[in-house]
């Protein structure tokens, strides 16, 4: 079975401070994860990409994913109430034909003003 | 860039009635599209694979005759809910991704309720 587990929350973290979201899953194969941010109400979008073992940093968020433990987090300094939302873990898995996402159920991240 | 537009945004209808949802690219092509379904408080589920020019692929569980999909150009793929019920109710967002990528991008979603 090909999961993608995160801890559901809610992460309540002050303003200003760091978020650390974390995710695993179970497919050693896999080889492109994603970090999505849904609000309540609307649609995912996309937050960062990550394919190779390490840290990459975009601005106030950073991912990190270490494949050996199939382990892969993302960081978001100086957090905002306006990144209250919920943070979705995805892995690209091959599915057959096409690759497809599995999502993780998201973590629920609430930044205390 | 990477813009995906759902119609409609919402839509509501009654029991037996069929709904379709489309889903654009606008300003890229995309060979391979995603429906997905959303329930409150839950992940996304994936329910098929929609590939330009072929049948949808379809998961684990989800009808293929309850749910059409049509993928008749690079820019649109079309999902009909066919005799909606209650419990088909949810969340419905597609995705599409761009030639050489796997990145999916979420159009807006379309929320269904159905009476």
């Amino acid at each position: 079975q090909k999961e993608v587990e995160q801890n559901s929350g809610p992460l309540s973290v002050p303003e200003g401070a760091i978020a650390s979201l974390n995710c695993t899953y179970s497919d050693r194969v896999s080889q492109s994860f994603f970090w999505y941010r849904q609000y309540s109400g609307k649609s995912p979008e996309l937050i960062m990409s990550i394919y190779s073992n390490g840290d990459k940093e975009d601005g106030r968020f950073t991912a990190q994913l270490n494949k050996a433990s199939q382990y892969v987090s993302l960081l978001i300094r100086d957090s905002q109430p306006s990144d209250s939302a919920t943070y979705l873990c995805a892995v690209n898995v091959y599915g057959g034909a096409t690759n497809k996402l599995i999502f993780g159920t998201g973590t629920l991240l609430a930044v205390q003003p | 860039g990477a813009v995906v537009s759902q119609h409609p945004s919402w839509v509501i209808c009654k029991s037996g009635t069929s709904v379709k949802i489309e889903c654009r690219s606008l300003d890229f092509q995309a060979t391979t599209m995603f429906w997905y379904r959303q329930f409150p408080k839950q992940s996304l589920m994936l329910m098929a694979t929609s590939n330009e020019g072929s049948k949808a692929t379809y998961e684990q569980g989800v009808e293929k005759d309850k749910f059409l999909i049509n993928h008749a150009s690079l820019t649109l793929s079309t999902l009909t809910v066919t005799s909606a019920h209650p419990e088909d109710s949810s969340f419905y967002i597609c995705s599409a991704v761009l030639a050489l990528s796997d990145t999916q991008y979420f159009g807006p979603g379309t929320r269904l309720t159905v009476l």
